[in-house]
């Protein structure tokens, strides 16, 4: 699968919407990018995820670039529950069954009051 | 739905005892997967098992790390003899179909002195 790059940290004004960045400049076309985050002591949590196209759900989007080295995670009206690790996933769609995810450092967000 | 269900949720042993940590995942899912969360290494994935059949072990640490699954609603994860560095979070994580999301589980804190 491909490795992805993302910030080890950032801020957000609660109410603000948080654009959390991803590199994947690796990735080819038939990998799809998850995004999971774990609040602080509980098991990660899905979020979303995307192969080509922008995705909307109704805790976030993805934004992933045209050329699909990249993608944007948006919350758009974050709250201070929102806190916690954000991690970046490429998952490749190889038609042999389910497989397991490969986390990084991820990006702890932290909304300020 | 309970979730994935795991226990017990907290765990501490002394070093050379035999762990057994136990996981049930949501009903109808056809994979699982157990992972490893330390703050040295992160999360790492331990092993999974699709349609109850083990398909990757190859981030089992060490003989000492088994698991099983015994049927669809069931599996464990055993660690003979425990030593402190096995010290950790174990989640279990569930999910249908090859690209489903995974639900996790809230972990087993184990403690090994």
């Amino acid at each position: 699968d491909a490795k992805t790059t993302q910030p080890p940290s950032m801020d957000c004004a609660e109410g603000r919407a948080a654009n959390l960045p991803c590199n994947h400049s690796t990735i080819s076309g038939n990998e799809y990018v998850y995004w999971y985050r774990q609040i602080h002591s509980q098991g990660p949590q899905y979020i979303i995820h995307g192969l080509k196209n922008n995705e909307t759900n109704e805790m976030a989007s993805l934004i992933i670039t045209e050329d699909i080295k990249s993608s944007t995670l948006i919350l758009p009206h974050a709250t201070l529950r929102d806190t916690a690790v954000y991690y970046c996933i490429v998952r490749v769609n190889s038609g042999g069954g389910a497989d397991g995810l490969t986390f990084g450092k991820g990006t702890h967000l932290i909304i300020q009051p | 739905d309970a979730g994935v269900i795991q226990s017990p949720r907290h765990e501490v042993t002394e070093m050379g005892q035999e762990v057994t940590l136990r996981c049930k995942p949501i009903s109808g899912h056809n994979s699982l997967f157990w992972y490893r969360q330390t703050m040295m290494r992160g999360l790492e994935l331990l092993i999974y098992f699709n349609n109850n059949v083990p398909i990757d072990d190859s981030g089992m640490p060490e003989d000492r790390f088994s698991a099983k699954m015994p049927n669809a609603s069931f599996s464990t994860l055993k660690i003979q003899p425990s030593e402190p560095r096995d010290s950790a979070v174990y989640f279990c994580a569930s999910s249908l179909g090859e690209m489903g999301e995974q639900y996790f589980g809230p972990g087993t804190r184990l403690t090994v002195t």
